[in-house]
This record gives structure tokens, C-alpha cells and sequence, in this order.
């Protein structure tokens, strides 16, 4: 079974762009979450979508947004990019949405730097 | 609120060691879920345990061990005679009930660098 693929690994942009990241769940897995990794701030929930729609949000600015496909697949959009926002990006999926009691699968990750 | 504390920012251990990693949480659920999850240098979180609120058991698996103790609020991870391969960062978790829908909390990860 193919896990959790995210794309692109790596990303270098300029402060002021914007960026859209990409993430393919596990076959079967209808719930994708995102996920933003700092050294400061550690792992910070996003938000998570399940059958296209968003079921769950963080504490981030509207400047981050997603959305999902009805083959699962979820996009992350980061507009007006700051310095703040370099970070590791990680998607996870599970079987069901608002988490509950399942254990979350995730990608290797979005590492998004900015200069 | 919900909060996972993991005070141990980063252990060093001489291979065959054993090392405790501590998770202490605060939630107001009475119906939560703790898990650990590990992080290796490839990025990709990996997940090892979880654990219902309701379950206080202890768990073995392998050189891996879960101490729940509720009373404590706490849920820590023990790794007997350690390996270089288990060298990375570890995650706490918990996920309960907030304002109708579950919500995941990381702790902020302890690095654990085991030496040969």
C-alpha cells in the first residue's frame, strides 16, 4: 500500500509569492490533515479536510488556505509568503475524519524555505 | 485547554542503554486518545502507539514500552537497550474532544540521540 506522497520535497521562494503544495493520501484514507513544523513552535495543526470539505481549523492567518479533491488529494496554498512561513509542511491521512481515535499517517514532507 | 508538555528537549544515550521519555498532559475530556508517534531524520512521522483514556494498562512491544498513568497524567515511553536506529525525534500526543469535533495536540518533540 502506497503511503502518504507529498509534493514537492523542497520549495525556495521570495517573500510576497505564493505557494501551493500537494498531497495524495493513503488509497482509501478520505481525511487529510496539514500539519506546520518549526523549531520555535514544533508541529502546529493547519487544518483538515474530509470529502472536499474543511471539517477542522488552526490558529493561522487566512493567508493559508487548502482544499480537497474528490479522489482525496488536498492542496495547501500559502499567499503573500513571510520569512515566518519557512517551515516543514507535513500532510497526514487517516481513515476518518476529526482524527478521534486514529492514528494519523503521514509524508515525508514539504521542507518551503523563503528568502 | 488541551496541552502536551515534553520537557525533555533532547537525551544522549550510549547504545544498550535504556531511556525514558517523558509525556505529561492536561485535558478536561474524559474520553481522550494519546499517542506516540516518531520522527526520523527523513521527516515522515511515523506512528508507534496510542492509548484511550479508558486503557490504563501498560504495553510492551518489543524494546518499546508505554507507562499510562492517569493519576500522573502522564504517559511516558520507554526504550530498552537502545539502538542507533532509534535516534530521532519523538512525538507525544493527544487528541480529545473540543468544541464537538476532536482536535490532535503535538508536544514540541524530544530528540533522542542514541551513540554507538
Amino acid at each position: 500500500k502506497a503511503g502518504v506522497t507529498q509534493t514537492p520535497r523542497y520549495l525556495i521562494k521570495t517573500r510576497g509569492q505564493q505557494v501551493t503544495l500537494s498531497c495524495s493520501p493513503i488509497s482509501g484514507h478520505r481525511s487529510v490533515s496539514w500539519y506546520q513544523q518549526t523549531p520555535g513552535q514544533g508541529l502546529q495543526f493547519l487544518f483538515e479536510y474530509f470529502s472536499e470539505t474543511q471539517r477542522n481549523k488552526g490558529n493561522f492567518p487566512g493567508r493559508f488556505s487548502g482544499r480537497q479533491f474528490s479522489n482525496s488529494r488536498s492542496e495547501m496554498n500559502v499567499s503573500t509568503l513571510e520569512l515566518g512561513d519557512s517551515a516543514l509542511y507535513l500532510c497526514a491521512s487517516s481513515h476518518r475524519w476529526g482524527h478521534s481515535n486514529q492514528p494519523q499517517h503521514f509524508g515525508d514532507g514539504t521542507r518551503l524555505s523563503i528568502l | 485547554a488541551q496541552k502536551v508538555t515534553q520537557a525533555q528537549t533532547e537525551i544522549s544515550v550510549v547504545e544498550k542503554e535504556d531511556v525514558t521519555l517523558d509525556c505529561v498532559y492536561e485535558t478536561r475530556d474524559t474520553t481522550y486518545y494519546l499517542f506516540w508517534y516518531k520522527q526520523p531524520p527523513s521527516g515522515e512521522l511515523v506512528f508507534l502507539i496510542r492509548r484511550n483514556s479508558f486503557d490504563e494498562q501498560n504495553e510492551i512491544s518489543g524494546r518499546y514500552s508505554w507507562n499510562f498513568q492517569k493519576s500522573t497524567s502522564s504517559f511516558n515511553f520507554t526504550i530498552t537497550a537502545s539502538q542507533v536506529v532509534d535516534s530521532a525525534v519523538y512525538f507525544c500526543a493527544l487528541s480529545g474532544l473540543t468544541s464537538g469535533t476532536y482536535k490532535y495536540i503535538f508536544g514540541t518533540g524530544t530528540r533522542l540521540k542514541v551513540l554507538a
